[in-house]
């Protein structure tokens, strides 16, 4: 079946540790993306990458990095310099052009102890 | 004036009463008006979307978009326990990068 997976869904991490979220698509879609939820703030954009070797800046970049060597592929990085890294992250695919549907991930929880 | 806004409930209701959430936005370009329903430690999925002012209607659900007052509608009719799920508005240029509200929480009470 086609689609996103995330690993892990769950993850915990000690302050000053780097950790890595995976994000592999199926569907052939060029554009990905990292949102990151919070109770009481919708998702907000992190990065997101139209095709391969290139990726932009969202609204929260600060304290991320990302790659896309891959078309199937977008690995988040949350690294230390993050100050509020609990959160729910999202990625997302989509084909470009059209109505701008996004198809999502089930998520992948973070939580800094 | 954020982009998007959008009331987070909660809001409780009985099954089979009709729902109306709503959100308002401040961008006159946008052309596509998106909702997406989330449920409990899942990704979002599309419900639904129209493209410039009007209506649309899918089973239980309608979506209406009213351009003038940049004010967007959901409707649900004979809501169900399933209906239970945070739903988030997501009006955008067609460019693939959204912009969400908050999301409001709504729950069907049996």
């Amino acid at each position: 079946d086609g689609g996103i997976t995330q690993s892990p869904k769950y993850l915990f991490r000690k302050e000053g540790q780097n950790v890595t979220l995976s994000c592999e698509q199926n569907l052939n879609h060029d554009a990905m993306y990292w949102y990151r939820q919070d109770p009481g703030q919708g998702l907000r954009l992190i990065y997101y990458s139209q095709i391969v070797n290139d990726f932009q800046k969202g609204d929260i970049a600060e304290g991320y990095s990302v790659s896309r060597e891959k078309k199937e592929s977008f690995p988040l990085t949350v690294t230390s310099a993050q100050k509020n890294p609990t959160a729910f992250y999202l990625c997302a695919s989509s084909i470009t052009g059209g109505s701008g549907e996004l198809f999502f991930g089930e998520g992948s929880r973070l939580t800094v102890l | 004036q954020k982009e998007v806004e959008q009331d987070p409930g909660p809001l409780s209701v009985p099954e089979g009463a009709i729902v109306s959430l709503n959100c308002t936005y401040s961008n006159s370009a946008f052309q596509y008006f998106m909702w997406y329903r989330q449920y409990s430690r899942k990704g979002p999925e599309l419900l639904m979307y129209t493209y410039s002012s009007g209506n649309k209607e899918d089973g239980r659900f309608t979506a209406q978009v009213d351009k003038s007052s940049k004010y967007i509608s959901l409707f649900i009719r004979d809501s169900q326990p399933s209906d239970s799920a945070t739903y988030l508005c997501a009006p955008n240029f067609g460019n693939e990068k959204l912009t969400f509200g908050t999301g409001t929480r709504l729950t069907i009470i049996p």
